[in-house]
């Protein structure tokens, strides 16, 4: 199993320039997840989806959209990128919503 | 508003002795409770939860303590090992709302 996986691993982007970052779990967890990690702030959570389908926002939703059109995987969007939005992008997914298993990051640099 | 926090940002221990790291929270509402931990370039890996039912749960050299009147738990790392090195944070999660609110982290350095 491969468990998280996320794409791409590294990604430059210039201001207003757009982007998809994919992640797919082969657990077949319900629940999916993206986080933003920057310093000092530890782990924020962007949006989440609690079953294939569906998707909420999370606490800091603004500049980014979401989809998760199969089970086994959630997309994150940047329509419009800016350089606040520089950072390391996480996805998770899980059974529960608790124990949660990360993919190993991608880490955007918006110029 | 900081629901969870660790007011920590690293914390050095010799090889051997042991490590505590600790997390404050504010919502009495949490009622299960996570410690991830971090290598760099890595995504956290989880390693230990508690319910609020319980005030300790152990795994091997791992054990977290509760103590919801002071909205306070803690990790205990018996004995530390170098390859404990890596950031630990510290989640907390209400009722059944699927979601974790994570502190900022704690960078744990084991000295050989």
């Amino acid at each position: 199993n491969a468990g998280v996986t996320q794409t791409p691993k590294f990604r430059v982007l210039k201001t207003g320039q757009s982007m998809t970052l994919l992640c797919a779990q082969d657990m077949n967890h319900e629940y999916m997840y993206w986080y933003r990690q920057d310093p000092g702030m530890g782990l924020r959570l962007i949006h989440y989806s609690v079953g294939e389908g569906t998707t909420a926002k999370g606490e800091v939703p603004d500049g980014y959209n979401v989809s998760r059109l199969k089970k086994q995987n959630f997309l994150l969007g940047l329509e419009s990128a800016a350089p606040s939005q520089t950072s390391v992008y996480f996805c998770a997914s899980s059974w529960t919503g608790y124990e949660q298993y990360f993919g190993p990051g991608t880490r955007l640099t918006v110029t | 508003d900081q629901q969870v926090k660790q007011n920590s940002p690293s914390l050095s221990v010799q090889e051997g002795r042991i490590s505590i790291l600790n997390c404050d929270y504010t919502n009495s509402m949490f009622d299960y409770f996570l410690w991830y931990k971090k290598y760099p370039a890595e995504g956290p890996t989880f390693l230990i939860s508690i319910s609020s039912i319980k005030d300790k749960n152990e795994d091997g050299r791992f054990t977290v303590f509760l103590n919801k009147s002071a909205k306070h738990l803690s990790l205990h790392i018996v004995p530390s090992q170098p390859g404990d090195s890596a950031v630990y944070f510290c989640a907390a999660s209400r009722g059944s709302n699927y979601k974790l609110t994570f502190g900022k982290g704690t960078l744990l350095t084991v000295n050989p």
